[in-house]
């Protein structure tokens, strides 16, 4: 099965720029999603599609791809950024859906 | 309100059935794919299943091939997740979401817990 690779943990300082990536095999030719949630809550999408944003998620959260590394950038960061990321693509050789382990956002 | 709802869970002894249900309003289930994803402490989020919208293609992760079967009874404008032969490792959080723009996942449910424990 395809493996996405995420850092377990980035902190962010208020207003500051957070980095998030996601490593795979070849996942520069892969569609990457990136949702995010809350503590007890559900995952929300944040960004499909490698960079578009969903209706209602602010232009603060951009997302890049290289050949090698997908990235979720939040720009202003806030504190109700904080929370699990997660990066997520469809593996074409198993047709099924590939998440990464997921980073833990700290705004402090 | 566009919303999905889980239920069903609960702790459930090893080998033992279960039968989760997601349930839609606001929306029609017979015009959206459907997939099951369930997330635990150690194996993280984890995509188990999908039913097509028109019923017609579903697919498993291996790891509960031959245990899990989904279904839709359009009536009640509900998807089910039958588990049969439950083990620990099905421990954890199952959420249905619908799969949007993109191919990605846009609409979730909060998610109904399964403990599986003697």
């Amino acid at each position: 099965s395809y493996v996405l690779s995420q850092p377990p943990s980035v902190s962010v300082a208020p207003g500051e720029t957070a980095t998030i990536t996601c490593g795979g095999d070849d996942i520069g030719s892969y569609d990457v999603h990136w949702y995010q949630q809350s503590p007890g809550q559900a995952p929300v999408l944040v960004l499909f599609s490698n960079a578009v944003r969903p209706s209602g998620i602010p232009e603060r959260f951009s997302g890049s791809r290289s050949w090698n590394t997908a990235t979720l950038t939040i720009s202003s960061a806030e504190a109700g950024d904080e929370a699990d990321y997660y990066c997520q693509v469809w593996d074409r050789h198993s047709d099924h859906r590939a998440f990464g382990g997921g980073t833990k956002l700290t705004v402090l | 309100q566009v919303q999905l709802v889980e239920s069903g869970g609960g702790v459930v002894q090893p080998g033992r059935s279960l039968r989760l249900s997601c349930a839609a309003s606001g929306f029609s289930l017979s015009v959206s794919e459907i997939h099951w994803v369930r997330q635990s402490a150690d194996k993280g989020m984890e995509w188990v299943t999908f039913l097509s919208y028109d019923g017609q293609t579903k697919d498993y992760a291996e790891s509960v091939k031959g245990r899990f079967t989904i279904s839709r009874d359009s009536f009640k404008n509900t998807v089910y997740l039958q588990i049969s032969g439950l083990r620990a490792e099905d421990t954890g959080v199952y959420y249905c979401a619908t799969l949007g723009d993109g191919d990605a996942l846009d609409k979730w449910g909060r998610g109904t817990r399964v403990t599986v424990s003697s």
